[in-house]
C-alpha cells in the first residue's frame, strides 16, 4: 500500500544534540515538504524538494538542513538541538502537478530539553 | 501580506449541520484545500476547490468564490468522530500553500 512513514514518532532529547527525523514515501511522488506545526498554529514550511538533489528553504526561519538523494526519501538533520525546537513536525509529499493535494505523515513530536 | 482567517474555535451537536468559513488574501490564487485534523494527527485531505461553486463530496461540501476570496466547508449530519481542526489552504501564485491557523469544531451529543 502506497503510504508515507515517518520515524521516530516521539523523540525527548537534550540540548545540544544532533538528531535526524525520517521521512519516506512509497507513492513515488516527485515534490516533498517539511513543515513545522505548533499546538492551534499553522503549518509553516521549512524546506521542501521538487526532486532528487532539488532542495529549498520555505518560509520558516530553521537551522535544519535536509537533503533528497533518492527521491523516496527526505531526511530533516538538526546539527544543535535547542528548546526552541520543540514542536511537530510533519513531512508530506505530493505528485507532479502543481495543483496535486499534500500528503502527510503521521509526524515526529520533538521535545528538546 | 498573505493572510487566511478562519474562526477560532465552532461548537455544534450531533446530527446537525455546521458551516466552517475561510476568507483569504493572497497573492495569486491557483486553488484552495480544506484539511481535517485530528489531535496529535497529521492533516488529511478533503476537498480541493479551484473554480467559483460548491463541491459535494457526501457529508462534506466546500464553497469557493473567488471573487469574495471566501470558501467554506459544510458538514451535514454531523458525528461525533467529526471533533476535530479543519485547516483552510490557499495555493499562491507561486504555488506554495499558504495555511490558515485551523477552526477547532468541537461536536456535543
Amino acid at each position: 500500500e502506497a503510504d508515507i512513514y515517518q520515524t521516530p514518532r516521539y523523540l525527548v532529547i537534550g540540548t545540544g544534540k544532533k538528531i535526524t527525523l525520517e521521512c519516506s514515501q512509497t507513492m513515488g511522488h516527485d515534490k516533498m515538504y517539511w513543515y513545522q506545526q505548533d499546538p492551534g498554529m499553522e503549518l509553516h514550511l521549512i524546506h521542501y524538494s521538487y526532486g532528487v538533489n532539488s532542495t529549498e528553504k520555505g518560509d520558516l526561519s530553521s537551522e535544519s538542513t535536509v537533503s533528497r538523494i533518492r527521491t523516496e526519501h527526505f531526511p530533516l538533520t538538526l546539527e544543535s538541538a535547542r528548546p526552541s525546537h520543540t514542536s511537530q513536525y510533519l513531512c508530506a509529499s505530493s505528485g507532479g502537478l502543481a495543483t496535486d493535494t499534500q500528503y502527510f505523515g503521521p509526524g515526529t513530536r520533538l521535545t528538546v530539553l | 501580506g498573505q493572510n487566511i482567517d478562519q474562526p477560532t474555535e465552532m461548537t455544534a451537536t450531533e446530527g446537525a449541520i455546521v458551516q466552517i468559513n475561510c476568507t483569504y488574501q493572497t497573492s495569486g490564487f491557483n486553488g484552495l484545500f480544506w484539511y481535517q485534523q485530528h489531535a496529535g494527527e497529521a492533516p488529511t485531505f478533503l476537498s480541493y476547490n479551484v473554480l467559483d461553486g460548491l463541491e459535494e463530496k457526501g457529508r462534506f461540501s466546500s464553497f469557493l468564490s473567488r471573487s469574495k476570496g471566501y470558501s467554506y466547508l459544510l458538514l451535514k449530519e454531523l458525528q461525533m468522530k467529526d471533533s476535530a481542526s479543519y485547516l483552510c489552504a490557499v495555493l499562491d501564485s507561486n504555488y506554495q500553500l499558504i495555511w490558515g491557523a485551523g477552526t477547532k469544531l468541537i461536536i456535543k451529543p
